[in-house]
């Protein structure tokens, strides 16, 4: 069955950097395009981004923009997020999602745990 | 960004119960619209895609629809495992976006 795992949450200071893996199995991965998704303590989701199956493509929130990058390393069937320049406003659970498709379908029920993302002095 | 507007924010309703969820974009969205439901401490589960294609496994109680800007999720006879937070999401242009929520309570 499909699996999704993220690691390297934690604490960071604002400005600092951080970067996220989510590690993939139970399908075709170098297949499939990859979501990131957020969510605040207390409020709903906010989509991060998406990266195509062969990683040509990549699109972003507002919200990111300039600041994260997308990734990912096929031949290890992980997906990654490099978070730079963080702000207090970036705390949130980081969840990665399957597409439906290649990367242009929308997500599909496949969600990782999540995990959380903490910004503060 | 196309903006997600759900109504009502808070609804109120009983086992057994009908209820309607509805979703309005600020422009045109086809039927690129998602419906997700979310327990505390849990991820998203999706509900519903396309508009109105169940994900599978998921209940035939469920249902959505609309076109456009306007949307709808409905659940026919409430279970005590619906009472929960639903969102909408749009995936017709980057980036996505998601309703603020209606949490449906007892």
């Amino acid at each position: 069955q499909v699996q999704l795992v993220e690691s390297g949450g934690g604490v960071v200071q604002p400005g600092r950097s951080l970067r996220l893996s989510c590690a993939a199995s139970g399908f075709t991965f170098k297949t499939s395009g990859m979501h990131w998704v957020r969510q605040a303590p207390g409020k709903g989701p906010e989509w991060v981004g998406v990266i195509s199956y062969d990683g040509s493509k990549k699109f972003y929130g507002d919200s990111v923009k300039g600041r994260f990058t997308i990734s990912r390393d096929n031949s290890k069937n992980t997906l990654y997020l490099q978070m730079d320049s963080l702000r207090v406003e970036d705390a949130a659970i980081y969840y990665c999602a399957k597409d439906r498709g290649t990367g242009w379908l929308g997500m599909d029920d496949n969600w990782g745990q999540g995990t959380l993302v903490t910004v503060s002095s | 960004d196309i903006q997600m507007t759900q109504s009502p924010s808070t609804l109120s309703a009983s086992v057994g119960d009908r209820v309607t969820i509805n979703c309005r974009a600020s422009q045109s969205i086809s039927d690129w619209l998602a419906w997700y439901q979310q327990k505390p401490g849990k991820a998203p589960k999706l509900l519903i895609y396309k508009t109105s294609t169940l994900e599978t496994g998921v209940p035939s109680r469920f249902s959505g629809s609309g076109s456009g800007t306007d949307f709808s999720l409905t659940i026919n006879s409430l279970q005590p495992d619906d009472f929960a937070t639903y969102y909408c999401q749009q995936y017709q242009t980057y980036s996505y976006t998601f309703g603020q929520g209606t949490r449906l309570e007892i």
